[in-house]
């Protein structure tokens, strides 16, 4: 059974420019959730998404914004790119309801230059 | 707002020491307690989840106990292995958080480093 799955490993990006990252979740888990953990830091709440509609949304500015589809996959999508936004993103998917734990993808790491 | 912080930052053990990993958080207004493990520039995996009802979890040589009133968990490693070495997570869900699924609210972790 294939756990949550992230694509790409690993991207480089230029200042100003726009990057969409990708996640494939567990099979049977309909909610994702999207993190950025910086150097050294604990993962912060991007956003959350469950049917297709953003659920939750942490600090983030509106240069982060996401999608879901039918199949629960999802997209975050970073406008605008700083050099602050150099980490790495994690995605993590569960099934609907408030007594499960998270399952993690391996991350995608952005770096912006 | 919830805060989770965990203590030590970084550890250091000969092998086959048993140790604790410390974690506080400031709401106990918690559904549930998981502690990950991350290895250096990797994702998490999930070691033990530990529902707000419930006391202690175990999952081989990992205990973890949660007293939600005081706000604490602790994650004990029996017999410390060089594979162990990595960084620990904790993350609580919490309750005050809308949404069908809410969030995790991360401390910084422990760094920890088993020598041969």
């Amino acid at each position: 059974d294939a756990g949550v799955t992230q694509s790409p490993t690993h991207l480089i990006k230029t200042r100003g420019q726009q990057v969409t990252l990708r996640c494939s979740p567990k099979s049977g888990h309909d909610t994702v959730s999207w993190y950025q953990q910086a150097l050294g830091q604990g993962p912060q709440f991007i956003f959350q998404y469950y049917e297709e509609e953003e659920r939750q949304r942490g600090n983030f500015p509106d240069r982060f914004s996401g999608h879901q589809y039918p199949n629960y996959s999802s997209e975050l999508n970073v406008n605008a790119l700083l050099l602050g936004d150099s980490a790495l993103y994690l995605c993590a998917s569960s099934p609907a309801g408030t007594n499960y734990g998270y399952t993690f993808g391996s991350g995608t790491r952005l770096t912006v230059v | 707002k919830q805060e989770v912080t965990q203590i030590p930052a970084a550890l250091s053990v000969p092998e086959g020491e048993n140790l604790v990993l410390n974690c506080s958080f400031t709401d106990s207004a918690i559904y549930n307690l998981q502690w990950f493990r991350q290895d250096p520039g990797k994702g998490l995996t999930s070691l033990l989840l530990i529902q707000s009802s419930q006391r202690e979890q175990t999952s081989g040589r990992l205990n973890a106990s949660l007293d939600k009133s005081s706000g604490r968990s602790t994650l004990y490693i029996a017999a410390s292995q060089p594979g162990d070495s990595a960084t620990y997570l904790c993350a609580v869900k919490s309750r005050r958080n809308t949404g069908t699924a809410s969030k995790l609210t991360f401390g910084t972790g422990t760094r920890l480093q088993v020598t041969l």
